[in-house]
């Protein structure tokens, strides 16, 4: 199975900082990896897919990149709406498998 | 709009059974890929199984095999997970999701997940 470690896995900011949570796999997985993000008591939200494509409707201060093993999700400038916790996603094989998870908090 | 609905869930005693349900409208079911995503309390996203468009092909993560079961019924456009020996580490809010179904450079990619419903919680406790 890929493993998928995130870092770090909680992270306290002030609203406007420029926040980057960074994903690595275990193995090469090209560019097959999504983001999601997840408020408490709601189902996880796609955000970015093939590791660097917005998803419809996400703000564009968010972006992705990487490929192969390491990967980033950086939100330019944290909005009060961004404070949740966000997991990567590899789905270049099966089992498909996710990061730990980062929880991003209000400083 | 797409919506998935899940149902089924409840506590169980560990051995037990359980068949969730999960009720999609608002796009062609039978056109998609199908996940169960599940989450522990307070944990993290684990993906438990997945259903090709026919049903023909259906991939599981290694905890559950043996035990789950996936299935569809694209008449009634729905998805089922028969849960079977349930163990307490089974304990989880169930997600139903699509997996987004793409094509890139003329292959079709599948493997994340964009739309999720609300998920239904399972326990498994005497």
């Amino acid at each position: 199975d890929i493993q998928m470690t995130q870092s770090p896995s909680n992270l306290s900011a002030f609203v406007g900082d420029r926040v980057t949570i960074t994903c690595r796999a275990s193995q090469s997985i090209s560019s097959w990896l999504a983001w999601y993000q997840q408020k408490p008591g709601k189902a996880p939200k796609l955000l970015i897919y093939k590791a660097s494509s917005l998803e419809s409707g996400v703000p564009s201060r968010l972006s992705g990149s990487g490929s192969g093993t390491e990967f980033t999700l950086t939100i330019s400038s944290l909005q009060p709406d961004d404070f949740a916790t966000y997991y990567c996603q590899q789905y270049n094989s099966y089992p498909w498998t996710f990061g730990q998870g980062t929880k991003v908090e209000i400083k | 709009e797409v919506q998935l609905v899940e149902s089924g869930g409840g506590l169980v005693q560990p051995g037990g059974s359980l068949r969730l349900s999960c009720a999609a409208s608002g796009f062609i079911f039978s056109s998609y890929w199908m996940s169960w995503v599940r989450q522990a309390p307070g944990k993290g996203l684990e993906w438990v199984a997945n259903i090709k468009q026919d049903g023909s092909e259906k991939y599981y993560v290694d905890s559950v095999k043996g035990r789950f079961t996936i299935s569809r019924d694209n008449a009634k456009n729905s998805l089922y997970l028969q849960m079977n020996s349930l163990r307490a580490e089974d304990t989880a809010v169930y997600y139903c999701a699509r997996e987004s179904t793409v094509a890139f450079g003329g292959v079709i990619v599948i493997g994340y997940f964009d739309y999720w419903g609300q998920g239904t919680l399972v326990t498994v406790s005497s």
